[in-house]
């Protein structure tokens, strides 16, 4: 699989948009770039995947770099309950299924 | 349409014993996957099966684990003579086959907490 380097942590302030980066240089033509978040004490939550266009769903934005080698996930309004690990997975093929192989994640803390 | 379902939430147990661990799979899912989480650490990938197969089991430690998705019933994830490194959050999630859901998704519980003594 593919690696994928996050930010150890990032601290945001609720109501304001939040910028998650990840480097995915090594990416290949078939890999899908998901997004997945572990809030304390509950099994990770699917947030969002993309392939080359920006995504957008009800939880979050996807920008992928035209050379697909970076890409961002934006929460608009971060709120207290965003607080959680967010983790940057590269998946071939994106209904394919299979293992999923977590890396060490962004810890993402909100401020009041 | 229930989610993940995980039991028991906590278990405690003392070296040497035994611990099983059970997932029920969304319906319809017919693909399971177990993950283990350590304190302070990221999710470690175990074992993936679906119904009476072992897809994957790259990630199980050579001894003392097993996992079985029999025909009816949970998936079981089960620890003999457990030891204090066993003690984690041992999350399950489910998936439908490969290429006929939306996005390939992994849907998770909420975990099995188990402290060994």
């Amino acid at each position: 699989d593919a690696k994928t380097t996050q930010p150890n942590s990032m601290e945001s302030n609720e109501e304001e948009p939040v910028h998650l980066p990840c480097n995915h240089s090594t990416i290949s033509g078939t890999d899908y770039i998901h997004w997945y978040r572990q809030l304390p004490s509950q099994g990770p939550e699917y947030v969002i995947h993309g392939l080359t266009s920006n995504v957008n769903n009800r939880m979050a934005s996807l920008a992928i770099a035209e050379d697909r080698k970076s890409s961002t996930l934006i929460l608009h309004r971060a709120t207290l309950r965003d607080a959680a690990v967010y983790y940057c997975i590269l998946r071939v093929g994106s209904n394919q299924g299979g293992k999923l192989i977590f890396g060490q994640g962004t810890e993402l803390s909100v401020k009041p | 349409n229930a989610g993940v379902m995980q039991n028991p939430r906590h278990l405690v147990r003392r070296r040497g014993q035994e611990a099983r661990l059970r997932c029920s799979p969304m319906k319809g899912h017919s693909h399971v996957y177990w993950y283990r989480q350590l304190p302070e650490e990221g999710l470690k990938f175990m074992v993936y099966l679906q119904k009476e197969n072992i897809i994957d089991e790259s990630g199980m430690p050579k001894e003392r684990f097993s996992a079985e998705f029999p025909k009816e019933g949970p998936s079981i994830l089960r620890i003999q003579q457990v030891v204090r490194g066993d003690s984690a959050a041992y999350f399950c999630a489910s998936s439908p086959r490969p290429g006929t859901g939306p996005t390939g998704e992994l849907f998770f519980g909420e975990g099995s907490r188990l402290t060994v003594l």
